[in-house]
């Protein structure tokens, strides 16, 4: 499982509140992606980090921000979040190329 | 025109057939190609991973790379039940930054295999 914990797994939540979404790796990798999943999607791009307080916007940042003061932890943070965001939500790390993926966060806004 | 195209499916083949997955590609840029396997309510996995363009073999698993084309395939051959999952091609691009590592994947092919 390469080392990558998800928390919450599952969550519901109003819209308009704020939500936090973690990723804990204990492998040391200097990369960390947030993608979220949605049918007819695929797997979209939210935010990157490349470093501790070293972070880029990836293809569907709006509405989304992170934070990486650790090595080991990703912070995904909805600020106020609305119904469009309910989605399987994955933390993944990588070295290089490969990119390995964490279990997965079902979020659902009402 | 979606930089990486992959059918949906779904597709189903019985027991012991040998699978065909398949993405096209347009970005001539993208160097390192990647399979993933996807079961339900799980994360990805990675599957496969080459470099450029050729072929790689692990176990029942294929990967095929024709850069020429751009196109890439999966073959599972004697395919199980326990093959029954949604594949994802993804790709990306020689390093130039930190950005560089960003894969862009397809949509997924979901794949039935039928005792």
């Amino acid at each position: 499982d390469a080392g990558i914990t998800q928390s919450p797994r599952h969550k519901v939540t109003e819209t308009g509140t704020p939500v936090t979404l973690r990723c804990h790796q204990t492998e040391n990798h200097r990369y960390m992606y947030w993608y979220r999943q949605d049918p007819g999607h695929g797997l979209r791009l939210i935010h990157y980090s490349y470093g501790v307080k070293d972070t880029d916007k990836g293809e569907v940042s709006d509405g989304y921000s992170v934070s990486r003061s650790k090595t080991e932890d990703f912070l995904l943070t909805l600020e106020s979040a609305t119904s469009s965001q309910t989605s399987v939500y994955f933390c993944a790390i990588s070295l290089s190329n490969e990119q390995f993926f964490g279990p997965g966060t079902r979020l659902t806004v009402l | 025109q979606k930089e990486v195209e992959q059918d949906p499916g779904p597709l189903s083949v019985p027991e012991g057939a040998i699978v065909s997955l398949n993405c096209t590609y347009s970005n001539s840029a993208f160097q390192y190609f990647m399979w993933y396997r996807q079961y339900s309510r799980k994360g990805p996995e990675l599957l496969m991973y080459t470099y450029s363009s050729g072929n790689k073999e692990d176990g029942r698993f294929t990967a095929q790379v024709d850069k020429s084309s751009k196109y890439i395939s999966l073959f599972i051959r004697d395919s199980q039940p326990s093959d029954s999952a949604t594949y994802l091609c993804a790709m990306s691009p020689s390093y130039s930054g930190a950005g560089s590592y960003q894969l862009t994947f397809g949509k997924g092919t979901k794949l039935s295999v039928i005792p």
